[in-house]
This record gives C-alpha cells, structure tokens and sequence, in this order.
C-alpha cells in the first residue's frame, strides 16, 4: 500500500462549482498536511498547511483532515477558471521528507 | 525577488552522458531538495540538505549525486544518463524543515529528456 493515495483523474467543473479533492495516508505518524498548486510549466506553490484534525479556511478554499479516518480533503468553492492546476496533496511523519500524492489536474470551464 | 532558480530549463541528452542540473536559491534558506516528477506519479525526493555541507539521500537516489558547498547553491549531477531519468526535476527551498509551517519553495524545473 502507498503511503499517499490521490486519485490522479482529470477533474472538469464549469465556473462557480465547488471542487472537491482527497487523499487517504496509511502512516499514521504523518502530523502536518499540506495541499499545493502547481500551474502548468511551474514548480508547486503551497496552498493550503494544517497540523491537526479539523477545516481550515483561507478564502474561497477549506482544507479538512479526518485523522481517525486517515483521510484529507481540499474544497475550493466557487471555482474560478484560475484555479485550473494540478493540486498535490503531502504531509509529513517523523522524518524530514514530504510523501506526496500523485496530483489532481482540475480544469475549470468558463 | 528571483526566490530559487534553475538551469537549464530544457535539455535532451544521449543515453551515458552526464550532465549537471543547477539550482540557486537567494532566501538564505538552509533547507534544500531535488524532487523528480513523472507523469500522473508526483513528486519523489531524490536528495536533500540541511545546511552547507550536509547532503542526505531520500526515495530515489540512485544514478544521482549532489553537494552542498554554499547555502545557495545544490547542484544535481546526473552521471552515466538512462532513459528511466527521463523526468521533470524540482528544486526546493526552505526555511525550516519539511512539515513545518514555512512552505518549501519551488523553482520551475527542468525537463530533461534521455533518448
């Protein structure tokens, strides 16, 4: 089993839907979640950080982590056509390396 | 504000060849990575270092090398090129170490082909 699943499926929303994206971790030592954004032909750029169980919003963005559950979550409401990118989520155990997803490419259709 | 740089952008080499992959950060940041990128597989830590002097290896590091002799710069080395390098290669800074609140800082990559 992968340390990080992210289903890497395409996602298309027309303008204005909410998105919503997940990961599920099986080490339970993992503490801190991160979700980055990635635009074509760049390097990632942190979005969103949280340590423990519980939403954090920021925004149009709310990012969730069920730890009982092993499960995070990253909803971006009322899409807009610039939050086309590919989103990574990762996080971190004991050691000083971040295990990251395989990235969810949303395209959001004005 | 140039944040952290990478050169070359773009480079297609023969396989056997070897080829050096910069990386230049400017924030004085004592944390610095190498990242790999397939398609659809996200990013793989190749290497990274703590501070000047200090390299670590992490997921994938063989037919890699990396020093670490200023805070600056983190160069890659790519010896003897395979087609299974054939990837997109991510530099990263950062303050503090992976897992803290200080985001790690990315360059813009290079992509280099093996053929």
């Amino acid at each position: 089993q992968k340390e990080v699943e992210q289903d890497p499926g395409p996602l298309s929303v027309p303008e204005g839907a909410i998105v919503s994206l997940n990961c599920t971790y099986s080490n339970s030592a993992f503490q801190y979640f991160m979700w980055y954004r990635q635009y074509s032909r760049k390097g990632p750029e942190l979005l969103m950080y949280t340590y423990s169980s519980g939403n954090k919003e920021d925004g149009r963005f709310t990012a969730q982590v069920d730890k009982s559950s092993k499960y995070i979550s990253l909803f971006i409401r009322d899409s807009q056509p610039s939050d086309s990118a590919t989103y990574l989520c990762a996080m971190r155990g004991g050691n000083n390396r971040l295990a990251f997803g395989k990235g969810n490419q949303v395209v959001v259709i004005p | 504000n140039a944040g952290v740089t990478q050169t070359p952008k773009f480079r297609i080499l023969k396989i056997g060849q070897s080829m050096t992959l910069q990386c230049t950060q400017d924030m004085n940041h004592n944390y610095m990575y190498w990242y790999r990128q397939d398609p659809g597989m996200g990013l793989k830590l190749i290497y990274y270092s703590v501070g000047a002097g200090i390299t670590d290896k992490g997921e994938v590091p063989n037919g890699y090398n990396v020093s670490r002799s200023t805070t600056e710069d983190f160069p890659l080395r790519l010896e003897l090129a395979a087609p299974s390098q054939t990837s997109v290669y991510f530099c990263a800074s950062s303050e503090q170490g992976a897992g803290s609140n200080q985001p790690q800082h990315f360059g813009d990559g290079t992509r280099l082909s093996i053929l």
